[in-house]
């Protein structure tokens, strides 16, 4: 079956800054992959949903890449601001076949 | 929209109590998920209706658990015994489309967190 890895549980970064979160899976590419944003007692929220054949998509300042040569989706926020302190998801899809999520990757800027 | 809504927002019980969970999709989505989430297991779905109907059950933990849509407006997930393994935070989903498109997005609920002692 399909395994999601994101990078690490946790991740600290400077306001200001780019934070990067990792998203890796093994097997075979999805179609489609997902990222959602979780704050704490909250249900997820979708960002952004990028496509196999889709390099990169930007929404403000996220962007999301995917290469699935390396079997891997990065996510990054730009000019990082408190505000984005949050857990984030990322989740694949295919089609015919419900969507699978990561763990996640608990982002905290700071100040 | 209020968006998806699920009651209780939280739950304690004993074990071997029955437990029924609530869930009020967004009007005129046409599909339906209820997830579990654990620290130790993340994001599971358990099950998805689509028009009503249950597509995949295979997340279904036990025969302890089940679910029902009675109708386009409401469902409800059922855990008879209860048992301390299965607190975590079960959520509620719905999507405008087909669920297993692959591009549809879901909305979440609030999520009931549900403590079995």
């Amino acid at each position: 079956s399909q395994k999601i890895e994101q990078n690490s549980e946790a991740l600290n970064i400077q306001e200001g800054k780019t934070a990067t979160l990792t998203c890796n899976y093994t097997n075979y590419s999805p179609a489609y992959l997902q990222w959602y944003r979780q704050d704490p007692g909250r249900g997820p929220v979708f960002l952004l949903l990028i496509r196999e054949n889709e390099k990169e998509k930007r929404k403000e300042r996220l962007k999301v890449t995917f290469d699935t040569t390396l079997k891997q989706s990065l996510f990054h926020i730009t000019a990082s601001q408190p505000a984005d302190s949050a857990t984030y998801l990322c989740a694949l899809s295919y089609p015919g076949e419900k969507l699978t999520f990561g763990t996640g990757t608990r982002l905290t800027i700071i100040p | 929209d209020a968006g998806v809504i699920q009651s209780p927002r939280h739950e304690v019980t004993e074990m071997g109590q029955e437990v029924t969970l609530r869930c009020k999709p967004i009007s005129g989505h046409n599909s339906l998920f209820w997830y579990r989430q654990t620290m130790m297991r993340g994001l599971e779905l358990l099950i998805y209706f689509n028009n009503n109907v249950p597509i995949d059950d295979s997340g279904m933990p036990e025969d302890r658990f089940s679910a029902k849509m009675p109708n386009a407006s409401f469902s409800t997930l059922k855990i008879q015994p209860s048992e301390p393994r299965d607190s975590a935070v079960y959520f509620c989903a719905s999507s405008p489309r087909g669920g297993t498109s692959g591009v549809e997005t879901q909305y979440f609920g609030p999520g009931t967190r549900l403590l079995v002692l």
